[in-house]
């Protein structure tokens, strides 16, 4: 049982790139997360999924986009790379809908430098 | 807004000792709140949840308590061992806020 896949483990951009983080759980979980990492700053969520086809802002979205493809893949979109973007991204799933007492699952990360 | 924190970056203890990490909150009255393993280059990974109305929380050699009053939580490894070494993050409600972490250290 895999559990929550990101791809990829690393990724280097140049100011101004673009690229997609990829992120699917085969758990059949109804909730999906995006956080991003920094020394100094824990765990910030950016954006997540209550269910498919839904999506809503959370702690720090500017500069990003999701996509719930399906039930199983949510997406995170950098159309335009900065440096302030330098982090480690971590996708999450949770089995209930909405935001109730479940713990959460995660992947083991992307870790993306814009340079 | 809401805040939390985790009272140190750092915690290095002996084997055989017991850790003890602290999490404070303001302006938040989750009715519940998490705690997580991390270790170096992996995901968190999830420990227990303790509710509101529930004191206190245990498995295996982890405890955890909850004072709603004092706006803390305390997460207790006994007999600790150096594979307890790991980053601990706690998670305010359904994880949408967390601490910042505290890194424990344990030295045979």
């Amino acid at each position: 049982n895999a559990g929550v896949t990101q791809t990829p483990k690393f990724q280097v951009l140049k100011t101004g790139q673009s690229m997609t983080l990829q992120c699917a759980q085969d758990m059949n979980h109804n909730s999906m997360y995006w956080y991003r990492q920094d020394p100094g700053m824990g765990l910030r969520l950016i954006y997540y999924s209550a269910s498919e086809g839904t999506t809503d802002k959370g702690e720090v979205p500017n500069g990003y986009n999701v996509s719930r493809l399906n039930k199983r893949e949510f997406s995170l979109r950098l159309e335009s790379a900065a440096p302030s973007q330098t982090s480690v991204y971590f996708c999450a799933s949770s089995e209930a809908g909405g935001f109730t007492n479940e713990k959460l699952f995660f992947g083991s990360g992307t870790q993306l430098s814009v340079l | 807004s809401q805040k939390i924190e985790q009272n140190s970056e750092a915690l290095n203890i002996q084997e055989g000792k017991t850790a003890t990490l602290t999490c404070n909150y303001t302006n938040y009255s989750p009715a519940y709140l998490q705690w997580y393993r991390q270790d170096p280059g992996r995901g968190p990974v999830f420990l227990l949840l303790i509710r509101e109305n529930e004191k206190e929380k245990r498995k295996e050699r982890l405890k955890v308590t909850f004072d709603t009053t004092l706006k803390q939580s305390l997460f207790h490894i006994t007999a600790s061992q150096p594979a307890d070494s790991a980053t601990y993050l706690c998670a305010l409600g359904t994880a949408l806020i967390f601490g910042k972490g505290t890194t424990l250290s344990v030295s045979s």
